[in-house]
């Protein structure tokens, strides 16, 4: 099973409709991460969360630390929003004393959701 | 323009060959990491590193290798290339390993393929 796991896998919406993604999570994280990657490739890193909610312009993301939940939300949605949304935690995998190998630091992704807007 | 820089862009390689794929930041980051992006299958972990001279292995580390000899630079290195390693590969750097109050910035990607 996944650790992250994001719901839908695609979504396509009109112009101007409410949009939500979502992204569970199985295992203790220090920070969630929402990133957007648009067809020519790059990512961008949109909310780093670690409790509450975020928002920027039209975006709003939330975290339940507690159902181990965050929710992507695009309000007026257009066009330009077309892209992938990736859901990533931080995990902590600690190993005491000196850095050791073996355990996965860094983060761990969703399979994201390909969102196309349509005019 | 501050950020992370990955180069080349794009690669081909041969079965068996061998390649280092660039990556700098120049935003002072202590916290480097390289993912491999395959499709159905998301971004995974190589390596990464919290320092320089520290590194580590990620999920995915079998027939890569790092080093991270200065703050800025964090190559990937593949030995003997192999079908298997068609991927995009990207970089990123964060502030610090052990904070969770900063963001990810991602390189642009490399598209490597291996015939």
């Amino acid at each position: 099973k996944n650790e992250v796991e994001q719901s839908p896998q695609n979504l396509t919406a009109q112009e101007g409709e409410f949009i939500t993604i979502n992204c569970s999570y199985s295992v203790g994280i220090s920070a969630l991460h929402w990133l957007q990657q648009h067809p020519g490739g790059g990512i961008v890193s949109l909310f780093m969360l670690s409790s509450g909610k975020k928002k920027h312009g039209r975006l709003i993301a939330t975290i339940n630390i507690q159902e181990k939940h965050s929710s992507l939300h695009i309000t007026a949605s257009h066009p330009r929003d077309s892209a992938v949304y990736i859901c990533a935690v931080r995990v902590f995998r600690k190993v005491w004393g000196a850095y050791s190998g073996g355990g996965a630091d860094g983060l761990t992704f969703g399979k994201g959701t390909h969102l196309i807007i349509q005019p | 323009n501050a950020g992370v820089t990955q180069t080349p862009k794009f690669q081909v390689l041969k079965t068996g060959q061998s390649m280092t794929l660039q990556c700098a930041q120049d935003m002072n980051h202590e916290y480097m990491s390289w993912y491999r992006q395959d499709p159905g299958m998301g971004l995974r972990l190589i390596h990464y590193s919290v320092g320089a001279g520290i590194t580590d292995q990620g999920e995915v580390p079998n027939g890569y290798n790092v080093s991270r000899s200065t703050t800025e630079d964090f190559p990937l290195r593949l030995l003997s290339a192999a079908p298997s390693q068609t991927s995009v590969y990207f970089c990123a750097s964060s502030y610090s390993r052990s904070s969770s109050s900063y963001g990810y910035t991602f390189g642009s990607g490399t598209r490597l393929t291996v015939v």
